[in-house]
């Protein structure tokens, strides 16, 4: 049981590349979540997927596009990155995965992206 | 809208103080309250958490208190520990959303 599972672990991109983050849990987890993590600002919602098949703009979308490919597997590319993308991102899933944890987020490690 | 306010650190204390770090929100209805920790180069973990007015949550010698009538979840801890060093977060979730709080950082001296 590996719970949140995020690739790669760092990425140094030239401006205007473009990128796909990945993501995936094994919890069977209706809900997932991206964030970014800059400092002194603690985490915000970039998109979320509340079930397979649905996406919906968080607090900071733009610049970003999802994909939920599947139940487990929820994905983020940057198009043409930019260094104010310079970032920590975070996936998050949450819910339905046992009696206790409809509304706990668990969290992957992280992806280390600078954009030069 | 929905929020979070935590209190802005770092924080620094000697091992075996008494630590309290302030959190109060602002939500409709009734949201979850949450701590999570991240320890250097790491995701969130959750640490505790409180599902409805009154409830306390605890784990590792942490505690904190859903209180509704001050809007309040202060994460307290009776000793500290040089290993208790990290990033502290707090954060509600209401109606399948999650809100933080910016984050406090605590180190521990021995």
């Amino acid at each position: 049981n590996a719970g949140v599972t995020q690739t790669p672990k760092f990425q140094v991109l030239k401006t205007g590349q473009s990128m796909t983050l990945q993501c995936a849990q094994d919890m069977n987890h209706n809900s997932m979540y991206w964030y970014r993590q800059d400092p002194g600002m603690g985490l915000r919602l970039i998109y979320y997927s509340a079930s397979e098949g649905t996406t919906d703009k968080g607090e900071v979308p733009n610049g970003y596009n999802v994909s939920r490919l599947n139940k487990r597997e929820f994905s983020l590319r940057l198009e043409s990155a930019a260094p104010s993308q310079t970032s920590v991102y975070f996936c998050a899933s949450m819910g339905a995965g046992g009696p206790l944890s409809t509304d706990t987020q668990y969290f992957g490690p992280g992806t280390r992206l600078t954009v030069l | 809208g929905d929020s979070v306010t935590q209190m802005e650190g770092p924080v620094t204390l000697s091992e075996e103080a008494f630590l309290t770090i302030n959190c109060t929100y602002t939500a409709t209805g009734y949201p979850s309250l949450f701590w999570y920790v991240q320890y250097p180069g790491e995701g969130l973990q959750l640490l505790l958490k409180a599902t409805k007015a009154d409830d306390k949550g605890s784990n590792k010698g942490f505690e904190a208190t859903y209180r509704k009538e001050t809007t309040s979840f202060h994460l307290e801890k009776g000793s500290v520990q040089v290993s208790d060093s990290a990033v502290y977060f707090c954060a509600l979730s209401n109606f399948n959303k999650f809100y933080f709080g910016s984050g406090t950082k605590l180190n521990v001296k021995p």
